[in-house]
């Protein structure tokens, strides 16, 4: 199961960070991604981190001002959101990649509102 | 989107659809395609993966396949809750991160 919190108001420029708690399994065996989806749009994938920490990837529109991490203990996975833009307001979901590309555990999701 | 699907699709209880889902060699080409799907204010739920392999829990109503640079997922027995949209996804090596379809929106008559 994953959990996701940290989501909220945020003025544009201001800065926000998400977490998702995992129970049931370590982000030790998995790649852990962010997944967001504007409202009444579709789904976009934002980063992903490797289970090691090694790779990390992000999509253009956030690089420079997003970062994902985990923590040492590997049960929570992190987005630092800066520089928030209109354009970053969604839903921000969390998911397990079981393989590349394919996310069978998805929390419930976090809304991120950048308004002013 | 990178990957392009139909906006839409709709079919009748008990009859089969496909949604389609086109990309090309980075993507669709290169690497297996998944799906997934989202009913109203839900969280996606994993349905396929390496382009035919139906998640844990999934229906055998539910198949997936691919050929070149283009994928389908097929419903068969419709059911109306199956009305939902339905994603695509698979690895992009150009842009070195996940790519989805736009979605479809499935309606059951």
């Amino acid at each position: 199961q994953l959990v996701e919190s940290g989501g909220g108001l945020v003025k544009p420029g201001g800065s926000r960070r998400l977490s998702c708690e995992a129970s049931g399994f370590s982000f030790r065996d998995y790649s852990m991604n962010w997944v967001r989806q504007a409202p009444g749009k579709g789904l976009e994938w934002v980063a992903s981190i490797s289970s090691s920490g090694t790779y990390i990837y992000y999509i253009d529109s956030v690089k420079g001002r997003f970062t994902i991490s985990t923590d040492n203990a590997k049960t929570s996975l992190f987005l630092q959101m800066d520089s928030l833009r209109a354009e970053d307001t969604a839903v921000y979901y969390c998911a397990r990649e079981l393989e590349l590309g394919a996310f069978d555990v998805w929390g419930q999701g976090t809304m991120v509102t950048v308004s002013s | 989107s990178v990957l392009t699907q139909p906006p839409s699709a709709s079919g009748t209880p008990g009859q089969r659809v496909t949604i389609s889902c086109s990309g090309g060699g980075s993507n669709v080409g290169s690497n297996t395609v998944n799906w997934y799907q989202q009913l109203p204010g839900t969280a996606p739920k994993f349905l396929i993966y390496s382009d035919n392999q139906r998640s844990f829990g999934v229906p055998d109503r539910f198949s997936g396949s691919k050929s070149g640079t283009s994928a389908s997922l097929a419903i068969s027995g419709l059911q109306s809750d199956d009305e939902a949209h339905y994603y695509c996804s698979t690895w992009d090596d150009s842009l070195n991160g996940v790519v989805f379809g736009g979605g479809t929106k499935l309606t059951v008559l």
